[in-house]
Parts: C-alpha cells; structure tokens; sequence
C-alpha cells in the first residue's frame, strides 16, 4: 500500500521558517516526481512546486520562487519543502502527492501551516 | 493558465446526470485531470489525460473534452458523491487548478 505521511507543519510568526517532509512508502520513490500543494482555509488547491525524479528540475508557482525550496532524497524515500520568510497568505494545509504527466495519484493526509503573530 | 470551472456549485438526486465543466483559457492538450474531495480529507485523483478513468475509480465517472472545454460526468449520482470537485492542468507551470465545484445531494 502506497503511504504518503507529511511531517513539520505549525504555528510560525510571519518571517519565520518551517521545513515540511513527506515520507513515502510502498512506491520506487525514485520512479515519481513530486509535488506540493496547498489549500488555505476553506479555499480551493494551489499548486506550489514540483521536483523531477532525480532532484534535476524544480518547478514553483511565482508567489513562492525565491523563499521556498522544494528538494528529495531518494535514498531516504522522501520529499522536503523548506519555507522561508514566511507570509500569513502562505498559510495553509500543505500536501504532498506523487505526479504523473496527467495527474496527481497519491498524495498525503496534508499538514497544516500556520502563520500568526 | 486559467481554469474556469461551472458550475460553482449545484444539488442533485441520487441517480441524476451529474455534468461540471472546466475550460481553459489556452490550450493544454489532454494534460488535464479530475479530483474528488471530501471535507478534512486529501483529494482523490478521479479522471487522468483528459479522460482516463483511474483505477479503482466507479464507472459512472468519465471525462471528455472538447478543445479547452473538458467535462466530468457522473452518469449517476450516488450518495457518496458528495464533496467538491476540482479540474487541474499539467501542461504548462505553473500548473493550475480550477476554482471547484461543490456537489450536494438533495
């Protein structure tokens, strides 16, 4: 059975950081790209970034280049996001999924984020 | 990209053809899939390619499309098709989801 479970999610004064990790299992983790999305209270997904299989791409949505960093390691079969300068907009319940070209088909129960004073 | 999806949200019978649309604002070739997801829970990929069906999915559920306008179809709706459902394109970063769509039963 495939497994995603997200990790490091909580309560961040705004400018603060956060690293998430998702541990896979039950899949060749190697064999996927990877994604995080996210969710805000009571609104819909937002895709926030992507890795290729072996850590050579990485892909963001413009409202986080330059404060996230998306980065996996294969040997350990998991998927990290890095969250830095954080915003209260960036709060949310953040998932990770494992994607095909076409579509997301496994993804975590999600960890929530978020950003108060 | 953007994804315009309709309606926002709607109420249905149990064994009604259920039809929400999502149109893209350019083209996306078939790199278009479907979501179902319930209150608390973590979307479930539904429909993949445009209109593959996933494993394990019902088969009252289907997809089409018709040059930027893709269609989820539920041939009847059964009590635990409720939850919102979401159009996603993966053809061009960033990638983007439609806004949902909210189905309830009557």
């Amino acid at each position: 059975e495939v497994q995603l479970v997200e990790s490091g999610g909580g309560l961040v004064q705004p400018g603060g950081s956060l690293r998430l990790s998702c541990a896979a299992s039950g899949l060749t983790f190697s064999n996927y790209w990877m994604s995080w999305v996210r969710q805000a209270p009571g609104k819909g997904l937002e895709w926030v970034a992507n890795i290729k299989k072996d850590g050579s791409e990485r892909n963001y949505v413009d409202s986080v280049k330059g404060r996230f960093t998306i980065s996996r390691d294969n040997a350990k079969n998991s998927l990290y996001l890095q969250m830095n300068s954080l915003r209260v907009e960036d709060t949310a319940v953040y998932y990770c999924a494992t994607e095909r070209p076409s579509g997301c088909d496994y993804w975590g129960q999600g960890t929530l984020v978020t950003v108060s004073s | 990209i953007q994804l315009t999806q309709s309606p926002s949200s709607l109420s249905a019978s149990v064994g009604d053809r259920v039809t929400i649309t999502c149109r893209a604002s350019q083209g996306i070739r078939s790199y278009l899939a479907w979501y179902q997801q319930k209150p608390g829970k973590a979307p479930k990929l539904l429909i993949y390619a445009a209109s593959t069906l996933q494993s394990g999915v019902p088969s009252r559920f289907s997809g089409s499309e018709s040059g930027t306008d893709f269609t989820l179809t539920i041939s009847s709706l059964q009590p635990e098709d409720f939850g919102t459902y979401y159009c996603q394109q993966l053809n061009s970063y960033p990638q983007t989801f439609g806004q949902g769509t909210k189905v309830e039963i009557k």
